[in-house]
């Protein structure tokens, strides 16, 4: 079955800028949206963005300014990049797989195991 | 803030059935569906009701979905220790543009 493997830096100083890629294994890549999701400590989760294998992306209008999704294909991986990062941002960090039956969209069916991050000077 | 309203906690007795609201508006719950999600302690959440009341594989029958204008429910049936955790619910907004979430009830079982 589809399965999400995520990493990246974990403590990152005010400014600088979180990166973080998932690498999905076992299924198709193609024919999903890819997309990040975060979940600030003891808080309800909270959509980033996603992106799609022909590399077509949608943003939280409240990160747009901030944040950069891509793809790589080759290797069937999917990147964050959120920059200028405060502590606000300091949250767990998911990858996801999203898709759509019918009517309904953004059905997160697979996950990541998720990465803290921590904003701290 | 979140956009979706949920009750912070709720609890029950092994073998009781609980419910768990999920209250959004007209430009999430009320033209979209929505799909909930299990996060088990230190645990990625899971896909646990989706399209309002559709179960994926492998989730059992004691858990069901339902919707009724701008509001939804998870209802949970022969409550088991196993349960005890967050849920969270989730729904496309159309004037956001974005998924959107609620804040998350803890279900404790006593």
């Amino acid at each position: 079955q589809v399965q999400l493997q995520q990493w990246g830096a974990g403590l990152l100083k005010p400014s600088e800028t979180l990166s973080l890629t998932c690498a999905v294994y076992g299924g198709s890549f193609s024919g999903y949206y890819w997309t990040w999701i975060r979940q600030p400590p003891g808080k309800g989760l909270d959509w980033i963005g996603e992106i799609n294998y022909s590399g077509s992306t949608n943003y939280n209008p409240s990160l747009k300014s901030r944040v950069t999704i891509s793809v790589d294909t080759s290797k069937n991986h999917f990147s964050l990049k959120l920059n200028s990062v405060t502590a606000a941002d300091t949250a767990v960090y998911y990858c996801a797989r999203a898709y759509t039956v019918g009517a309904s969209k953004n059905v997160f069916d697979v996950w990541g195991q998720g990465t803290v991050v921590t904003v701290s000077s | 803030q979140s956009v979706l309203t949920q009750p912070p906690s709720a609890s029950g007795t092994p073998g009781q059935r609980v419910t768990i609201s999920c209250s959004g508006s007209s430009s999430n719950i009320g033209y979209n569906t929505v799909n909930w999600y299990q996060q088990l302690p230190g645990t990625a959440p899971k896909l646990l009701i989706y399209s309002n009341y559709q179960r994926p594989s492998g989730v059992p029958d004691r858990f069901s979905g339902s919707r009724s204008g701008t509001s939804a429910s998870l209802a949970i049936s022969g409550l088991q220790s196993e349960d005890e955790a967050d849920y969270y619910c989730a729904a496309w907004d159309d004037s956001l543009k974005r998924p959107v979430f609620g804040g998350g009830t803890k279900l404790t079982v006593l």
